[in-house]
């Protein structure tokens, strides 16, 4: 079946620790997304890629860093300087300008 | 920078009931789209609208494009309790920068 997949779904760190989130699509769209999500609020853009190699800052780019070596894959790395790196985060790609369609999410818990 | 407003925040509803929620804003969009998410998972593509005036339905739901571009409405009709979810608007800008709404949380009562 097509689509996006993160792993993984639960992940607990310490604090000081660095975490990478996985996103694989096999959709073939050029642009990926990441997104966090807070409870009771709205999604806001971490980073985004519109082709390999190549990605930009979103709006709360600061402690996060992300790669993107192949078309299907965009991990998120969380860094130690992601002062309040809890959070649900969401991977999403797209064609590009075309709708998003997301994973199914990566709740992070930082202990 | 660009904001969307969407509203009700949350909502409390009988099963069989209609509902309405909407988004607006002071941006022109070229697309919007509708999403829902259930607790727990990512948000799920429901309509796309790509131009003003346009008005979609997929099932019990019903959308449309404002014709000024700069707002939108989802309708659910006779609801049922598995509709209940966080329903979120997104706006896309002229350059592909898509825009979200906080979400809208419903709640169905059987």
């Amino acid at each position: 079946d097509g689509g996006i997949t993160q792993s993984p779904k639960y992940l607990f760190r310490k604090e000081g620790q660095n975490v990478t989130l996985s996103c694989e699509q096999n959709l073939n769209h050029d642009a990926m997304y990441w997104y966090r999500q807070d409870p009771g609020q709205g999604l806001r853009l971490i980073y985004y890629s519109q082709i390999v190699n190549d990605f930009q800052k979103g709006d709360i780019a600061e402690g996060y860093s992300v790669s993107r070596e192949k078309k299907e894959s965009f991990p998120l790395t969380v860094t130690s300087a992601q002062k309040n790196p809890t959070a649900f985060y969401l991977c999403a790609s797209s064609f590009a300008g075309g709708e998003l369609f997301f994973g199914e999410g990566s709740r992070l818990t930082v202990l | 920078g660009q904001q969307l407003n969407q509203s009700p925040q949350s909502m409390f509803i009988q099963e069989g009931e209609d509902v309405s929620m909407n988004c607006t804003s002071s941006s022109i969009f070229n697309t919007w789209l509708w999403y829902k998410q259930d607790p727990g998972e990512g948000p799920v593509l429901l309509i796309a609208l790509y131009k003003a005036g346009e008005l979609t339905s997929n099932g019990r739901l019903t959308a449309q494009f404002g014709i000024t571009r700069k707002d939108s409405f989802l309708n659910i009709s006779a609801s049922i309790p598995s509709d209940v979810g966080i329903y979120f608007c997104a706006g896309q800008l002229a350059g592909g920068k898509l825009i979200f709404g906080q979400g809208t949380e419903l709640s169905v009562k059987p």
